[in-house]
């Protein structure tokens, strides 16, 4: 079983619609993350999550919002998707103490149409 | 090497070569390192991270090379296999929260 699990794999939406994406670990990790990649662009970071009561906005959080259900769970939404939200998004976790090491699931595509 | 814009670069080898793959990151307060290689529909992976305090690392197959004077951060890798070809990502941690990636090099392995 993977230790990052993202879901869906894969969406198709419309301009307009709320979309969220789910995460899920069983690292046992405190700190996770949402990013975005889109050709060229490398990853950006949108949210990150230090324990269940920390939220933090990363480089591009406009147009997003997160939920940390709970240690393990962190959930990014859309609430009124564009087009230019078309990308894969990652989430990811790490460590207390070794933050900068990052694991991250296998993504999720998005496509607003 | 990396570098802005839409276009990810592209380094070509034959199987058995050693690979070069070039980063120049932008914040001279970074002391911390790491690359990442990401296949073809999976999310990105640790392969060797390196600290401000040494200039060289090695892992198995792979060495990080780092020159804070010129900030400029290398990944080689030796022999190089068809199972290598992904994208390389290398990233710097500042201090802060969170790491701040690079654009990402494309590695292509010819048998």
């Amino acid at each position: 079983d993977a230790d990052v699990t993202q879901t869906p794999r894969n969406r198709i939406t419309k301009t307009g619609k709320r979309i969220m994406l789910e995460c899920s670990q069983t690292k046992g990790h405190d700190r996770m993350y949402w990013y975005r990649q889109d050709p060229g662009l490398g990853l950006r970071l949108i949210y990150y999550s230090f324990d269940v009561k920390d939220i933090n906005k990363g480089e591009i959080s406009d147009g997003y919002s997160v939920s940390r259900q709970a240690q393990a769970k962190f959930s990014l939404s859309l609430e009124s998707a564009i087009p230019n939200q078309t990308a894969l998004y990652f989430c990811a976790t790490s460590d207390v103490g070794a933050n900068e090491k990052l694991f991250f699931g296998s993504g999720t595509q998005l496509s607003v149409l | 090497g990396e570098s802005v814009g839409l276009h990810l670069p592209t380094l070509s080898v034959q199987e058995g070569d050693n690979s070069i793959i070039n980063c120049a990151y932008s914040n001279s307060a970074s002391d911390y390192f790491i690359w990442y290689k990401q296949e073809s529909g999976k999310g990105p992976q640790f392969i060797i991270d390196i600290r401000s305090n040494m200039d060289k690392r090695q892992g198995q197959r792979v060495t990080v090379l780092l020159n804070k004077t010129v900030k400029h951060l290398s990944l080689q890798i030796a022999a190089t296999q068809p199972g290598d070809s992904a994208v390389y990502f290398c990233a710097e941690n500042a201090g802060y929260s969170t790491l701040t990636f690079g654009k990402g090099t494309m590695l292509l392995v010819s048998p």
